[in-house]
């Protein structure tokens, strides 16, 4: 089956890194995501990897991937209060190569 | 140009009305996506058109169908809804085929009373 969690809540203050992380259990996930929401707003694509990747870097944003334990994490350098929001990762797996599965969402608070 | 555009950006219905959410791209993408998101938790997929053709239904109720008029166009008809339909539906492209970045759009807020 596949499932996406990540933990309810984060607060940093503005400066600090924010570490936000993932897990998921769909050992045929091809790509992993981050995408932010904010307050009443699609869907914003962040940031992605791919399967045989453990790091990717794009400016402030840090993708690290352990494929053994099926972690993801996204970290954001120098966290602005523009940064508050919800992120989600997601999967694509070899199962359903167009079908995104979603995580519970981490609400970030970043504080001045 | 990574744009994906939604109408209406809020629309509240009656249970007897019929309505159409409409979703358009001009990025040359050739599939695209409904998603239904309820307040406080992740969309979840109803339908992908690839090429214009219904390739994932979801096994979503009747009540909504979806229609691709072109490949820059899809449209999500409601007809008969529930309370429990109220959500934000999010429409979604991608180029198709092995490219697998999906860019979505600002969403409809629909209630049902």
């Amino acid at each position: 089956g596949e499932d996406v969690e990540q933990s309810l809540f984060l607060s940093v203050r503005e400066g600090d890194s924010s570490v936000i992380n993932c897990t998921y259990t769909d050992s045929s996930s091809t790509y992993l995501y981050w995408y932010k929401q904010e307050p009443g707003a699609g869907l914003q694509l962040l940031t992605y990897i791919f399967s045989n990747m453990d790091m990717k870097q794009d400016q402030r944003l840090t993708v690290l991937l352990n494929k053994k334990d099926k972690h993801l994490s996204l970290r954001i350098a120098d966290t602005q209060t523009g940064d508050s929001a919800i992120y989600f990762c997601a999967e694509i797996g070899l199962t359903g190569f167009q079908k995104l599965v979603f995580g519970t969402g981490t609400r970030l608070l970043v504080s001045p | 140009d990574t744009e994906v555009t939604q109408t209406p950006k809020h629309l509240v219905m009656g249970m007897t009305n019929k309505k159409s959410l409409k979703c358009e791209q001009h990025m040359g993408h050739r599939a695209m996506y409904w998603y239904k998101q309820k307040a406080k938790k992740p969309p979840e997929l109803m339908f992908v058109y690839s090429y214009e053709k219904l390739s994932i239904n979801e096994s979503v109720p009747s009540r909504f169908s979806p229609e691709c008029p072109n490949s820059s166009l899809l449209n999500l008809h409601l007809h008969a809804l529930q309370p429990e339909d109220s959500a934000l539906y999010l429409c979604a492209s991608s180029q198709g085929g092995t490219d697998y970045e999906q860019y979505f759009g600002p969403g409809t807020r629909l209630t049902v009373t």
